[in-house]
């Protein structure tokens, strides 16, 4: 089963206007956490927002912020004024647990199929 | 202000060559990863790196080796080239545990197996 996903393979909005784009998220581990990346045509990957399992306020960055519902275990963007260059492909990922080799632990992304987003004029 | 480079930018390799695609990041990170992106895709993790000498294998090891020789080096090696291994690679460092770290990403690396 797919522990991210992104129902939405395209999205657009009117420049200035708010978007949100859905993600949904699958895991029986009490403490994780959820990301945004922005990639945009040119290829890199954007780090945006951040929200933790244990974070009693939704996050905000800006024009950002994410919409955290942990019953529902969703954890959507929100955009606001949107903006031309705000046309990207959306990635939300969450942070796994891993057990390395070496007997200590670190953390995985897995990533969504994510969601292009169109700004038009 | 460099953070994570990666080179090249762009291969193209025939069936059966060998190259290292090459990641150095300057911020001081002891974990770092690849990551590989299909088309259409997110990204599936390669392998990762918890600090110098130490690597462990991710989703999609199979075709790949890597090695971390010091903090900031940490190059994958793709041994006998194949057209599945056609991909974007994407090399990401982050700070520390803890599930609030988040991971920056290289540019990329767009790679081509003919």
């Amino acid at each position: 089963a797919q522990k991210i996903t992104q129902t939405q393979p395209g999205m657009f909005v009117q420049e200035k206007e708010a978007v949100t784009l859905d993600c949904t998220y699958d895991t029986s581990d009490p403490s994780y956490g959820l990301f945004w990346y922005k990639q945009p045509s040119s290829g890199e990957m954007i780090f945006l927002i951040y929200q933790g399992s244990y974070d009693q306020q939704n996050a905000t960055e800006g024009r950002y912020s994410l919409n955290f519902q942990k019953a529902r275990k969703s954890a959507n963007l929100v955009i606001s004024a949107s903006q031309l260059g705000d046309s990207a492909m959306y990635f939300c990922a969450m942070r796994e647990a891993l057990t390395t080799n070496s007997g200590g632990s670190n953390y995985k992304l897995t990533f969504g199929k994510g969601t292009l987003l169109t700004v038009n004029p | 202000n460099a953070g994570v480079t990666q080179t090249p930018k762009f291969r193209i390799l025939k069936i059966g060559q060998s190259m290292t695609l090459q990641c150095t990041q300057d911020m001081n990170h002891n974990y770092m990863y690849w990551y590989r992106q299909d088309p259409g895709m997110g990204l599936k993790l390669i392998y990762y790196s918890v600090g110098a000498g130490i690597t462990d294998k991710g989703e999609v090891p199979n075709g790949y080796n890597v090695s971390r020789s010091t903090t900031e080096d940490f190059p994958l090696r793709l041994e006998l080239a194949a057209p599945s291994q056609t991909s974007v690679y994407f090399c990401a460092s982050s700070y520390g545990e803890g599930v609030g770290q988040p991971q920056h990403f290289g540019d990329g690396t767009r790679l081509s197996i003919l």
